[in-house]
């Protein structure tokens, strides 16, 4: 079964860090780009940052550059965000989601998200 | 960024009704759209890409169309299944994002 599965969420001080994963299974990890994608409550969706499948172009949301920094490790299949000097406005539920083609695509597959708090 | 309008933000309908959701894009995107569902507590489901490409294994009811700057989500019968948010997303670059989403409510 093709599965993405976050962990790593949990309540953070403003200024704090905190480091993401998503596990990947089912499906050939190092051949597809992957993507973060965040949820405030009760809010949309927000595209917050890509990496291909060779980590050679990597991309943020202005809201985020500067702070978080993608990464994935292949030998592993998994994928990480680390963040750093977050904010309250940074609360969300983060999710991983697959590119299913080398280009910028539609996400197919999602897992099923990790609550990120920040506050005091 | 492209910013991704649609509307309404909310809609009421009853099971059987025909239902239409609108997205409009800032600037053309092509056909590089996407609709998603999302219902609460879960993450979203793709349902339509390419604009107008049906996503395997979702229903026939769902369909897709437009080009360039609008475009239009229908679904031909609600079903109770199909109360839930639906959201469009372009991806005519690497800095895709997502409209405000439209709430479809029970009438």
């Amino acid at each position: 079964e093709v599965q993405l599965v976050e962990s790593g969420g949990g309540l953070v001080k403003p200024g704090g860090s905190l480091r993401l994963s998503c596990a990947a299974s089912g499906f050939t990890f190092s051949s597809y780009s992957m993507n973060w994608v965040r949820q405030a409550p009760g809010k949309g969706l927000e595209w917050v940052s890509s990496i291909s499948s060779s980590s050679s172009y990597i991309y943020y949301a202005d809201s985020v550059k500067g702070r978080f920094t993608i990464s994935r490790d292949n030998a592993k299949n998994s994928l990480y965000l680390q963040m750093n000097s977050l904010r309250a406005e940074d609360t969300a539920v983060y999710y991983c989601a697959r590119d299913p083609t080398s280009a910028p695509s539609a996400f197919d597959i999602w897992g099923q998200g990790t609550m990120v708090t920040v506050s005091s | 960024d492209i910013q991704m309008t649609q509307s309404p933000s909310t809609l009421s309908a009853s099971v059987g009704d025909r239902v239409t959701i609108t997205c409009r894009a800032s600037q053309s995107i092509s056909s590089w759209l996407a609709w998603y569902q999302q219902k609460p507590g879960k993450a979203p489901k793709l349902l339509i890409y390419k604009a107008s490409s049906l996503e395997s294994g979702v229903p026939s009811r769902f369909s897709g169309s437009g080009s360039g700057t609008e475009f239009t989500l229908t679904i031909s019968s609600l079903q109770p299944d199909d109360f839930a948010t639906y959201y469009c997303q372009q991806y005519n670059s690497y800095r895709r994002t997502f409209g405000q989403g439209t709430k479809v409510e029970i009438k």
